[in-house]
């Protein structure tokens, strides 16, 4: 079945450290997106990108960095410099890029961060 | 600035009861238009969306949104909810600006349905 796959779905971690999520698709889409979910925030973007080795800021990059070496690949690293990491964070895909398609977009399953 | 309002935070609803969550948005020029469900602890799951034609969409588990242009609203309505029905639904628009299409969210409505 093809999806985007999270992992891991919960993730601990002490103040101080980094850490990446993992976000894979098999959809054979061009644009993924990471999105940070906060209760009675919404969704809220935080990198997206619409091609291979490129990608651009979203609305709350500060503290996090992504890359995009493969198409089915877009994992998100949250930093040391990242102020109030615990969240919930999602990850999207679209067939085509924004400004080529209809903006719906594929969700992954989420994956849960607490910084203790 | 673009924008989506999702008045209401929390709609509670007994079973069987009609329901309808509010959505509005702010654009003058071409939108598309979305509705999004996500259970507990699990990603977002498109229920319908508006790109064209009819105003009044049909989606999945029984729910339909009519796209009202003058009033710039997508409001999303089941005639007869059941417990299952119990999420957070999200509101989303796609405005069309022809240089930098945005997709905008709601901040979304906790729908809960008693027994």
């Amino acid at each position: 079945d093809g999806g985007i796959t999270q992992s891991p779905k919960y993730l601990f971690r002490k103040e101080g450290q980094n850490v990446t999520l993992s976000c894979e698709q098999n959809l054979n889409h061009d644009a993924m997106y990471w999105y940070r979910q906060d209760p009675g925030q919404g969704l809220r973007l935080i990198y997206y990108s619409q091609i291979v080795n490129d990608f651009q800021k979203g609305d709350i990059a500060e503290g996090y960095s992504v890359s995009r070496e493969k198409k089915e690949s877009f994992p998100l690293t949250v930093t040391s410099a990242q102020k109030n990491p615990t969240a919930f964070y999602l990850c999207a895909s679209s067939i085509k890029a924004l400004g080529r398609g209809t903006g719906e977009l594929f969700f992954g399953e989420g994956s849960r961060l607490t910084v203790l | 600035a673009q924008s989506v309002t999702q008045l209401d935070s929390q709609v509670p609803v007994f079973e069987e009861a009609p329901v309808e969550l509010r959505c509005n948005y702010s654009s003058s020029v071409s939108v598309y238009l979305f509705w999004y469900v996500q259970y507990p602890n699990q990603g977002l799951q498109l229920l319908l969306k508006y790109l064209s034609g009819s105003t009044l969409v049909k989606g999945i588990n029984g729910f339909e949104a009519e796209f009202n242009k003058s009033q710039t609203s997508f409001h999303l309505r089941k005639p007869s909810v059941h417990i299952s029905d119990t999420a957070e639904y999200f509101c989303a628009v796609y405005i069309l600006t022809g240089g930098g299409n945005k997709l905008t969210f709601g901040t979304g409505t906790q729908l809960k349905v008693e027994l």
